[in-house]
């Protein structure tokens, strides 16, 4: 089974700029959620996908939105590009919110860097 | 709200020597944890879980038991090798219904020969 894939995975914008980053999931996966990781923050949540509907939001502004196709594949969208957005995105798939205890299986990341 | 705390690292370990990296955890209810690894350049996985007090999480020589009492949930391997080299987090859930995955920092452990 085709694991998660991610593309692209580097990406280099300047401020400003907008991005769009893709996440297809495992077959079979319904739920899809969006990590940010950064060497002082660490992995922050970003948002969550089930069903084409955004089940759950971390603390990140309005420019970072994210949608789901009626296929569980996922966009996130980045407007308005600041240096601080420069940090590896991390999606992740697991069979639905709730079941398999959460057991989320991640994508290799997109690295995307601001200049 | 859920956190996770994780032992700072870098560990520097020297290979076969005994690996703890220490987990403790503030939740609700009874979560479900994880520990998940992080090779370089690649995404996380899955290395074990409990998802119930007293449960021991095993996998690839490493073994981590959820203990309510002191809310931990420590990971350990006997005899860790070079190929063992990555960052470890550990994680929590709350079970059921849309609850995002809480992380600990990361804690990046280094086995040299």
């Amino acid at each position: 089974k085709a694991g998660v894939t991610q593309t692209p995975r580097y990406l280099i914008k300047t401020r400003g700029q907008q991005v769009t980053l893709s996440c297809s999931p495992i077959s079979g996966h319904r739920s899809v959620s969006w990590y940010q990781q950064t060497p002082g923050q660490g992995l922050q949540f970003l948002f969550e996908y089930f069903s084409e509907t955004q089940r759950n939001k971390g603390n990140f502004p309005g420019r970072f939105s994210g949608r789901q196709f009626s296929n569980s594949r996922s966009e996130m969208n980045v407007s308005t590009l600041e240096l601080g957005d420069s940090a590896l995105y991390l999606c992740a798939s697991s069979l639905a919110p709730g079941q398999g205890a959460h057991e989320q299986y991640f994508g290799p990341g997109t690295r995307l860097t601001v200049t | 709200g859920n956190s996770v705390t994780q032992m700072e690292g870098p560990v520097t370990l020297s290979e076969e020597a005994f690996l703890t990296i220490n987990c403790t955890y503030t939740a609700t209810g009874y979560p479900s944890l994880f520990w998940y690894v992080q090779y370089p350049g690649e995404g996380l996985q899955l290395l074990l879980k409990a998802t119930k007090a007293d449960d021991k999480g095993s996998n690839k020589g490493f073994e981590a038991t959820y203990r309510k009492e002191t809310t931990s949930f420590h990971l350990e391997k006997g005899s860790v090798q070079v190929s063992d080299s990555a960052v470890y987090f550990c994680a929590l859930a709350n079970s059921g219904g849309y609850q995002k995955v809480t992380f600990g920092t990361g804690t990046k452990l280094q086995v040299i020969p």
